[in-house]
């Protein structure tokens, strides 16, 4: 059974451009999280979703980021014209219905 | 609101007990987490704990809760060099929610 798979592993985007961040839950799992992870700090929680629903956005900024899980496919964390400060680890991860969440390995967004 | 606070640094000799803590002020909280990041990967779920028990081991680990006093900690017996790594406490009140604290950094000294 794979975990949860996050692709790309690390992502290089220029100022202005789009970042599409991949997520893959584990089977069975429908509920997915999406975090931001900057240099030395903890994890801050952005979006949950489960399958074709957001259920809590209130982590996200709400210019330039959105998120989606769609019936068919991966979850999709979206950043439109990206700056400096949006640097960071992303992080998904999954669960099923009222379980601990497991967490992929990350996307590093580097922007330059 | 939530929050959910630890200590930023931890340093041990190998051998030795590491004991690492966490305090969080959402008293309904319903599971407390631990996770291990280890460099350049995600979380690793280590244990967790229903906010009805007070303790919790599994192998060299042990978890306590102090409910009263918001307070959970973990144990790490024996502590090895690899167990070097990050650790987060987490909170979960509500639906899905997991509250992340700012982890402690753990090294251990051969």
């Amino acid at each position: 059974n794979a975990g949860v798979m996050q692709n790309p592993r690390h992502l290089v985007r220029r100022r202005g451009q789009e970042a599409r961040l991949r997520c893959s839950p584990m089977k069975g799992h429908s509920h997915v999280y999406w975090y931001r992870q900057l240099p030395e700090e903890g994890l801050k929680f952005m979006v949950y979703l489960q399958k074709e629903n957001i259920i809590d956005e209130s982590g996200m900024p709400k210019e330039r980021f959105s998120a989606e899980f769609p019936k068919e496919g991966p979850s999709i964390l979206r950043i439109q014209q990206v700056v400096r400060g949006d640097s960071a680890a992303y992080f998904c991860a999954s669960s099923p219905e009222d379980q601990p969440q497991h967490f992929g390995d990350g996307t590093r967004l580097s922007i330059l | 609101g939530e929050d959910v606070e630890q200590s930023l640094f931890l340093s041990v000799r190998e051998g030795d007990s590491s004991v690492i803590n966490c305090t969080y002020t959402d008293s309904s909280s319903t599971y407390l987490y631990w996770y291990k990041q280890e460099p350049g990967a995600g979380l690793q779920l280590l244990t967790y704990i229903f906010s009805n028990m007070d303790m919790k081991q599994d192998q060299r680990l042990t978890v306590l809760l102090n409910k009263k006093d918001k307070h959970l900690s973990l144990r790490i017996a024996d502590t090895q060099t690899g167990d070097s790594a990050i650790y987060f406490c987490a909170e979960k009140a509500g639906y899905q929610k997991v509250t992340f604290g700012t982890g402690t950094k753990l090294q251990v000294i051969p």
